[in-house]
């Protein structure tokens, strides 16, 4: 079975600042997608950016940014100009490809604050 | 498009009592998910169907049923309420969910917090 492991409970970074989050899953899959989603105080589950296992290519999203090292099942989130508006849980997720259930596998949340 | 949407947005039980969380969504997808979230932990799946009149069961089925009677709606049921079922629900959709460069986002609702004393 497929687990995402988010070792960081809590982070913080000062505004204009970057921060780095870490994640890291474990998989027997060749092919499988990987999100970082943010979940602010209204609780709603937004997707920052996501990664196809098969492109070596890492996503960018505006002041977004992935790390992704495959070899490594390592998939970290980089936030650069980090804005008080980025203040939020952030969950790392799993995908698999195959398979008909679709789900996604979370990670347990690194909590984000953002100081002035 | 409203997208996902989940009622009710709050609800306090008693243990034992009974109760039904609704979601729908317009997108016409065909996956449909529900997840609970716990202080601490991710989202953990509780129960998912892949199409009208089918569900299967998640990670943590226990003390759940669904049903999916109308494609646009997925119902989350609890019999007996206990207060290990106190958490936050979330259900979410998506087009289809299979095979390589078909990747289609997951969508969430709101989100219901449920209270069991």
């Amino acid at each position: 079975a497929q687990t995402v492991t988010q070792s960081q409970p809590e982070m913080s970074v000062q505004e204009a600042e970057t921060v780095t989050l870490s994640c890291t899953y474990d998989t027997s899959e060749s092919d499988y997608y990987l999100f970082w989603y943010k979940q602010p105080p209204s609780r709603q589950m937004i997707l920052v950016i996501r990664q196809e296992a098969y492109k070596q290519q890492n996503a960018t999203e505006n002041r977004f940014s992935v790390n992704f090292q495959k070899a490594a099942k390592s998939f970290s989130l980089k936030i650069s100009d980090s804005q008080l508006g980025d203040a939020a849980m952030y969950f790392c997720a799993y995908r698999s490809v195959r398979g008909s259930q679709g789900n996604l596998i979370f990670g347990k949340g690194t909590k984000l604050s953002v100081k002035p | 498009n409203a997208g996902v949407t989940q009622t009710p947005k709050f609800r306090v039980l008693k243990t034992g009592q009974s109760m039904t969380l609704l979601c729908a969504q317009d997108m016409n997808h065909e996956y449909m998910y529900w997840y609970r979230q716990d202080p601490g932990m991710g989202l953990r799946l509780i129960h998912y169907s892949v199409g009208e009149g089918t569900t299967a069961k998640g990670e943590v089925p226990d003390g759940y049923n669904v049903s999916r009677l109308k494609k646009q709606n997925f119902l989350l049921g609890l019999e007996s309420a206990a207060p290990s079922q106190t958490s936050v629900y979330f259900c979410a959709s998506t087009l289809l969910a299979g095979g390589t460069n078909s990747y289609n986002e997951q969508f969430f609702g709101p989100g219901t917090r449920l209270t069991v004393l």
